[in-house]
């Protein structure tokens, strides 16, 4: 069974970079999509962008600017870059993978989420 | 993009009644909307997609349904277990977005 577990520094100065890795264990990386998502202190989800395992990204236009996805298939290992914080950005970042349905003998692609990690806080504080 | 509002913020229940948890998209989504249930220290599980389908594992007493722009997460009897926050989001248009969850307590 595919698990996700996100890790990265918890807390990191404004105006500067924040970097989360995903490692993927028990699944393949390769063929499925992955998003990373993220929660501030009581407020609901937001979609941050997604990207194949082959490497093509789709990004929220919000964040499209500032965020940068990347899959490291040797390692079962994605990462997140997310540039010049604010303490808007801190939040409980998770990553997830989309659901991939096998329907006459191809895959096809449903971008809900059916794997979750189980998120990594950062706050961004000087 | 699409909005996604949930109803009511809060919603305070007995074990054993009956919740029902509303999503209302700002625009038609089809049938592409999924819940979430998401428990503090806990990863977010699936338990709906396509509106009405229910994820692997997920408990009969959970059910969804609607379509376009109205939607509900019904659970028929509560059990202990259920009290959680609950999303929903839609996947039906670029970029995907979620709802601002409705707290489920016990009452």
């Amino acid at each position: 069974q595919v698990q996700l577990q996100e890790s990265g520094p918890g807390l990191v100065k404004p105006s500067e970079t924040l970097s989360l890795t995903c490692t993927v264990s028990g699944g393949s990386i390769s063929t499925y999509y992955w998003s990373w998502i993220r929660q501030p202190a009581g407020k609901g989800l937001e979609w941050m962008g997604r990207l194949f395992g082959t490497g093509n990204t789709n990004y929220s236009p919000s964040l499209k600017s500032r965020v940068t996805m990347s899959v490291d298939t040797s390692k079962n290992l994605l990462s997140l870059k997310l540039t010049s914080v604010t303490a808007a950005d801190t939040a409980l970042y998770y990553c997830a993978r989309e659901a991939r349905i096998l329907e006459g003998g191809l895959y096809s692609y449903s971008h809900y989420m059916d794997v979750w990690g189980k998120g990594a806080a950062v706050t961004v504080s000087s | 993009e699409i909005v996604l509002t949930q109803s009511p913020a809060t919603l305070s229940v007995s074990p054993g009644e009956r919740a029902a948890l509303s999503c209302r998209a700002s625009q038609s989504v089809s049938n592409n909307l999924a819940w979430y249930q998401q428990k503090p220290g806990q990863a977010p599980r699936l338990l709906i997609y396509g509106a009405s389908t229910r994820a692997t594992t997920i408990p009969a007493r959970f059910s969804g349904s609607g379509s376009g722009t109205e939607f509900t997460l019904t659970i028929s009897s509560l059990q202990s277990e259920d009290f959680a926050v609950y999303s929903c989001q839609q996947y039906d248009s670029w970029p995907s977005t979620f709802g601002q969850g409705t707290r489920l307590e016990i009452k």
